[in-house]
């Protein structure tokens, strides 16, 4: 079983649409947790950490459930900018490990 | 401000070649990373070094990787010999905050191996 799981997706959203994303992880001492985005072909970046009482941005939402090792990731009133593969990150002591990844398509 | 520069951003090479990576990390940065991504295995975590000696690399796939970091402003990973399973996306990433979680990713070098 992979440390970090995500659902590959792909998520195909109309413009505007509301997105949700889970994640979970596996090993209980995971300390921290993120969202990065990646676009095609380009390098991954930090999107947002994620706080346990939860925290927004703009229009991202972030939840962590540490009994449930749980972590989501909201997008309202969705762009087409916000096409890209989004990322859930552990960092686990020393480590940051990335899930695979959930690719979003947000159609015109 | 320059971000992290990895070189070359492609190669292909033939099976039993000999492939370096090269990165720069950002100035002031003491974290340095190296990551391998494929569409099957995602985003691997290879070896990742503290102010310049390697903390952790239970990552690397087998002998044929090897990394070193001579200087605070400079990194390379090796592949020697080269198999075309290897064949893959090598992100290097450096980090002045390591509790933060942020890394900042270079371009990546494209590694084709025939």
């Amino acid at each position: 079983r992979k440390e970090v799981e995500q659902d590959p997706g792909p998520f195909n959203v109309p413009e505007g649409a509301t997105v949700a994303f889970n994640c979970t992880y596996s090993n209980s001492a995971s300390q921290s947790f993120f969202w990065y985005r990646q676009d095609c072909r380009k390098e991954p970046k930090l999107l947002m950490s994620v706080y346990s009482s939860g925290n927004e941005d703009g229009r991202f939402t972030a939840q962590l459930n540490r009994a449930s090792q749980y972590i989501s990731l909201l997008i309202r009133d969705s762009k087409l900018s916000d096409s890209a593969t989004y990322l859930c990150v552990v960092k686990r002591d020393d480590k940051i490990i990335f899930g695979k990844g959930t690719r979003l398509h947000i159609l015109p | 401000d320059a971000g992290v520069i990895q070189s070359p951003r492609h190669e292909v090479t033939e099976m039993g070649q000999e492939v370096t990576l090269r990165c720069k990390p950002i100035s002031g940065h003491d974290y340095l990373f190296w990551y391998r991504q494929t569409m099957m295995r995602g985003l691997e975590l290879l070896i990742y070094f503290n102010n310049n000696v390697p903390i952790d690399d239970s990552g690397m796939p087998e002998d044929r990787f090897s990394a070193k970091m001579p200087n605070a402003s400079f990194s390379t990973l090796k592949i020697q010999p080269s198999e075309p399973r290897d064949s893959a996306v090598y992100f290097c990433a450096s980090s002045a905050r390591f509790t933060t979680g942020e890394l900042f990713f270079g371009e990546g070098s494209r590694l084709t191996v025939l």
